[in-house]
């Protein structure tokens, strides 16, 4: 594993429900980022947030929610979603907000709203 | 859109065999970084590649860039069933839009 870590791995919920994914890093990082993988499709990334502050969010539908406590914890929070956001959400870090770092990801979680 | 795009969309090698994939991309960018996954899991660096480099190695990788074609290409060589993964090539632009931006990959298939 890379240093971060995504709980939980899998989750089934309904489309009336409420439920958080949570993202951890150990890296030190200031950078953490929210992307989105589905079937045949580029990975999207869906926010970023340096030094806690959000910095990007990529036209993402306010059913999900992302929350920054602090530079190590990032939490995405899920209401009222749609069957096409069954997906793989991945979390990943970086040193700094720059594309000139690389990004080390988490395992993901593999969502499915039935 | 910079968004790369890798080709060939899948490949099929036997081990031993060097495997090549390649990332076209649209717009200029500041650097150019190989991801590998595998099933389900999540992405693992690779290589970065400024634009001002043309060539870098890590152990059995190689990457080329070329900024006056857009294009790049990842090199494994002696391939290993554990290479069996998919690859991406995700561009980059420094600045206040900074952010990373993935192509939809290539699956390589490493077989015995």
């Amino acid at each position: 594993e890379t240093g971060v870590t995504q709980t939980p791995r899998h989750l089934v919920m309904g489309m009336t429900n409420k439920k958080s994914l949570k993202c951890e890093q150990h890296l030190g990082h200031n950078a953490m980022y929210w992307y989105k993988q589905s079937a045949k499709k580029p990975l999207e990334l869906m926010f970023v947030y340096n030094f806690k502050e959000q910095t990007e969010n990529n036209s993402v539908p306010s059913r999900f929610s992302p929350e920054c406590p602090n530079s190590s914890h990032l939490f995405l929070h899920l209401h009222t979603l749609q069957p096409e956001d069954s997906a793989l959400y991945l979390c990943a870090s970086s040193p700094r907000w720059d594309t000139g770092y690389e990004q080390y990801f988490g395992p993901g979680t593999r969502l499915t709203v039935t | 859109s910079q968004q790369g795009e890798e080709d060939p969309q899948a490949l099929s090698i036997q081990e031993g065999e060097n495997a090549t994939m390649n990332c076209s991309y649209k717009t200029s960018i500041n650097n150019l970084q190989w991801y590998r996954q595998n099933s389900g899991r999540g992405l693992v660096h690779l290589i970065l590649i400024r634009s001002n480099e043309r060539e870098k190695h890590s152990g059995r990788l190689r990457v080329t860039l070329d900024t006056s074609k857009k294009s790049s290409s990842l090199l494994i060589t002696a391939s290993r069933a554990a290479d069996t993964a998919s690859y991406f090539c995700a561009t980059g632009v420094t600045g206040t839009a900074s952010k990373l931006t993935f192509g939809t990959g290539t699956r390589l298939q490493v077989t015995l």
